[in-house]
């Protein structure tokens, strides 16, 4: 059962647009939300993380949006540059099970010259 | 202050020998989880440890695989009598107490031949 979902398996963006990577869960108990960079060959890179009592999280070029409702989240970057290019992972963990944290399978990001 | 390590960074086995995969996680944190990628998926959670205990192993095949993260020394994952289907990387990260984001090592590459 895939509770973390990335229905996006690739994105391309022009470079100095905005790059929406986007997220859906299935897991009402899910409390804490993540997103993860990763290039080839290298570990995940925490990136940006939201909390469920709140709805949007600001960390530079990066921003999170978090609708408890749909029980979806999105990243914003903005504005994309050609270093964003890599596989993003949403992420979510339920603060009572231990904080182990449920991956979704990841969405490539390329940014085009 | 140096990231999580994990070594080696690659390791290739035979059939039925002996994997041992370290981590050291961050300076300050007790908290160690283990996550295995395979092949175009997401992570998977393992196992979650903290000094000298399993706090969550739902995630470990129920055999040939083994954790553990002694008092001194690095947290150790342990595959027995690999198969090629345990062929992937295998992340570790790490965390300090009461904080929910966790930082990530660059992976062991495992291939089984």
């Amino acid at each position: 059962d895939q509770q973390v979902k990335q229905n996006s398996p690739s994105l391309s963006v022009q470079e100095g647009r905005i790059s929406i990577l986007n997220c859906d869960y299935t897991n009402s108990m899910f409390d804490y939300f993540l997103w993860y960079k990763k290039y080839p060959a290298e570990g995940p890179t925490f990136l940006i993380s939201i909390s469920s009592i709140k709805d949007k999280n600001e960390d530079g070029r990066f921003t999170v949006f978090l609708n408890k409702s749909a029980k979806h989240l999105s990243l914003h970057i903005v504005p994309s540059q050609p270093g964003d290019s890599a596989v993003y992972f949403c992420a979510a963990s339920e603060g009572n099970r231990d904080d182990k944290i449920i991956f979704g399978k990841g969405t490539r990001l390329h940014i085009l010259p | 202050n140096a990231g999580v390590m994990q070594n080696p960074r690659h390791l290739v086995r035979r059939r039925g020998q002996e994997a041992r995969l370290r981590c050291s996680p961050m300076k300050g944190h007790s908290h160690v989880y283990w996550y295995r990628q395979l092949p175009e998926e997401g992570l998977k959670f393992m196992v979650y440890l903290q000094k000298e205990n399993i706090i969550d192993e739902s995630g470990m095949p129920k055999e040939r695989f083994s954790a553990e993260f002694p008092k001194e020394g690095p947290s150790i994952l342990r595959i027995q009598q690999v198969v090629r289907g345990d062929s992937a990387a295998y992340f570790c990260a790490s965390s300090p107490p009461w904080v929910r984001s966790q930082y990530f090592g660059p992976g062991t590459r495992l291939t089984v031949l």
